[in-house]
């Protein structure tokens, strides 16, 4: 089975703070994706990446940044943490057709 | 860029009956439709999907149907139990280089009382 695992369960910075989470899996896979996960909004695609140091911008990029030196860690950046960006943040990775998804980093900025 | 509508926003039911949940999208394109389940606490899950060129495809008592011309797809839980009690999202991938992106719905609670 593929594993996606993300850093942190939960984080709580304060406003301004530069935010890094981690995502790491370990089947060799191309494509990796950052969504974020907000009740009554679904699934939102922030960033992904289809190679290392390729990186595509998603649906709602602003505030954050995105990195890939190696095939197996894609790692999400926000430059100035806001609290708007309290959120839970999902890492996934692309085996075949469908992700495999990590378990989350729940995310607070205060 | 691909639109995916979700509803409902909430379904209640009771154990036995069935459920169903409708999703549409906006991209004719887009050619693969997975469903997620989600929960509380963990990760989404897939729990199954279809492809464009398939119409309908069953898993023991979920099932979902394609309709291209309309642009719909919905997912079918038959014979509810309490455990199928979760965040369900739809999702749909677009045509074109999308590097398999994957556009989600809103979101549907489902809530299955025994």
């Amino acid at each position: 089975d593929v594993k996606v695992t993300q850093s942190s369960r939960y984080l709580v910075k304060r406003t301004g703070e530069k935010v890094f989470l981690e995502c790491v899996q370990d089947m060799d896979h191309e494509n990796m994706f950052w969504y974020r996960q907000d009740p009554g909004l679904g699934l939102r695609l922030i960033y992904f990446s289809y190679d290392v140091k390729m990186k595509e911008k998603g649906d709602i990029p602003e505030g954050y940044s995105v990195s890939r030196e190696k095939k197996e860690r894609f790692s999400l950046i926000l430059e100035s943490a806001s609290t708007n960006q309290t959120s839970m943040y999902l890492c996934a990775s692309m085996p075949n057709y469908g992700y495999t998804f990590g378990s989350g980093t729940r995310l607070t900025v205060v | 860029g691909e639109n995916v509508e979700q509803h409902p926003s909430t379904l209640s039911v009771q154990e036995g009956d069935s459920a169903v949940i409708k999703c549409t999208y906006s991209d004719s394109a887009s050619n693969y439709f997975p469903w997620y389940k989600q929960e509380l606490g963990k990760r989404p899950q897939l729990i199954i999907d279809i492809r464009s060129n398939v119409g309908e495809k069953k898993d023991q008592r979920i099932a979902v149907t394609l309709n291209k011309t309309a642009k719909h797809f919905s997912l079918h839980i038959t014979e509810t139990q309490p455990e199928d009690s979760a965040v369900y999202f739809c999702a749909a991938r677009g045509g074109g280089t999308s590097y398999g992106k994957l556009t989600f719905g809103q979101g549907t609670i489902l809530t299955v009382h025994p």
